[in-house]
């Protein structure tokens, strides 16, 4: 099976324009999860989506960040307009609840990571 | 609130050294679910166990154990003779329930020279 997939993987654009971060979730997987990693603040979960719909937005920073999940297979994550501070890897992962997971937990699976430099 | 200590910032063990990763937690969810996670050096991160509240059963696998003690809300991930393949960044997690996200710890850096 293939795995989360994430778009671009290397992305360098300029403060002020849009960035548009895209994830195909593994199949079948009913959780999709966003999270963005720095140095000073490690692992931050940005949002998360259950059955396509959103249940936890508060760590997105602020209104310039906003994310979609429009169907099951594709999420976005987008930035309008970008700052430096923003510059990070964002994390798209996903996970689903089998029998197994439901006595061990669901295990989440990331993508590879896209990587973003905003100058 | 749920939160995730991983007190050892960098370790530096020579090749085939035992090391013991640490990990503690914070919950007042009497179900939780525990995980580790490696991150190389090439950046993705690649799940290695989980554990359920439920299960303080140590587990092993390889080179690689892991301790989990409700006691002292730890969750401890030991490698044993550990090679330069292991030198990654280690997370530990803690997830509050099914279909919850992870909240992770800060990460331990570990670096295993030859």
């Amino acid at each position: 099976d293939a795995g989360v997939i994430q778009s671009p993987r290397h992305e360098v654009t300029e403060m002020g324009q849009e960035v548009t971060l895209r994830c195909k979730p593994i199949s079948g997987h009913n959780s999709l999860f966003w999270y963005r990693q720095t140095m000073m603040r490690g692992l931050e979960l940005l949002i998360y989506f259950n059955n396509n719909v959103p249940i936890d937005d508060s760590g997105m920073p602020e209104d310039r960040f906003s994310a979609k999940m429009p169907n099951a297979s594709f999420s976005t994550l987008k930035i309008q307009p970008s700052e430096p501070r923003d510059s990070a890897v964002y994390f798209c992962a996903s996970s689903s609840l089998t029998a197994r997971d439901r006595v061990y937990g669901n295990t989440i699976y990331f993508g590879e990571g896209s990587w973003l430099t905003v100058v | 609130a749920q939160k995730v200590t991983q007190a050892q910032t960098e370790i530096s063990v020579v090749e085939k050294e035992d090391v013991t990763l640490d990990c503690v937690y914070e919950t007042r969810d009497t179900t939780y679910y525990l995980f580790w996670y490696k991150q190389p050096p090439s950046g993705e991160l690649v799940f290695l166990i989980r554990r359920n509240s439920f299960d303080e059963q140590n587990e092993i696998s390889g080179r690689y154990s892991w301790n989990f003690q409700k006691s002292t809300s730890s969750f401890n991930f030991t490698i044993t003779a550990s090679q330069v393949v292991d030198s990654a960044v280690y997370f530990c997690a803690l997830s509050e329930g099914l279909g919850y996200a992870l909240n992770f710890g800060k990460g331990t850096s570990l670096l295993v020279t030859p």
